[in-house]
């Protein structure tokens, strides 16, 4: 167990629809990633909040948006969804932003099947 | 920004033998370069780690290599076993930890008994 839970783990949806992932971090970690996982493309970095505030974008879609709350517990919305958006999202934490500590800590990640 | 490469894309090993990931990065400025395994259905996990000024890393079967001046790395899993069989990423940044962290596109590595 990593320490980061993700919500929810499975999600089926249509297309056009609007979808909210969400990670809560290993306690202690400020900074937040969230990836892509599809099938050709590996691990896409989309978004990275530390201790609240956008701290990198990656290729993070327009109709993708993200936030970090002060409890630092991080949301990832989708919008508009199209079928290409299928896919594995994992959300990562790390202790502090900008220190060699190294490791990201993953969830279990969320499968989004869009219909 | 950073590009990186890896290869294969697919590995197949017999058991015991030895298996070697590469991956070759693109920026000059990277100086930390991990290795994830990623087993079927689970999340990835960090196995090794190496920085710039370091040439080789070892941790029991594991070991990783860094040629700085050919921007290339390399995962070797020597006596390999069942449990090896995963998809590994390799991954490189500038920031000298998980900041900025740019992945390979994997390598299935599948250890044949």
């Amino acid at each position: 167990d990593s320490g980061v839970t993700q919500t929810p783990k499975h999600l089926i949806t249509a297309t056009g629809q609007r979808v909210t992932l969400r990670c809560s971090p290993r306690s202690g970690d400020l900074s937040v990633y969230w990836y892509q996982q599809s099938l050709d493309q590996g691990l896409q970095f989309l978004i990275q909040y530390y201790n609240g505030e956008e701290r990198a974008k990656g290729n993070i879609l327009e109709r993708f948006s993200a936030q970090q709350f002060p409890d630092l517990h991080s949301e990832l919305n989708l919008s508009s969804l199209e079928l290409g958006d299928s896919a594995l999202y994992f959300c990562a934490s790390s202790l502090a932003s900008g220190r060699p500590t190294g490791e990201l800590f993953f969830g279990e990640g969320s499968r989004l099947t869009v219909l | 920004g950073e590009n990186v490469e890896q290869h294969p894309s697919t590995l197949s090993v017999q058991e015991g033998d030895s298996a070697v990931i590469k991956c070759t990065y693109s920026d000059s400025a990277s100086n930390y370069f991990p290795w994830y395994k990623q087993e079927l259905g689970k999340r990835p996990q960090l196995i090794i780690d190496i920085r710039s000024n370091v040439g080789e890393k070892k941790d029991q079967r594991i070991a990783v290599t860094l040629n700085k001046t050919a921007k290339h790395f390399s995962l070797h899993i020597t006596e390999t076993q069942p449990e090896d069989s995963a998809v590994y990423f390799c991954a490189a940044s500038i920031s000298g930890g998980a900041d900025g962290l740019t992945f390979g596109k994997g390598t299935h590595l599948i250890i044949q008994p």
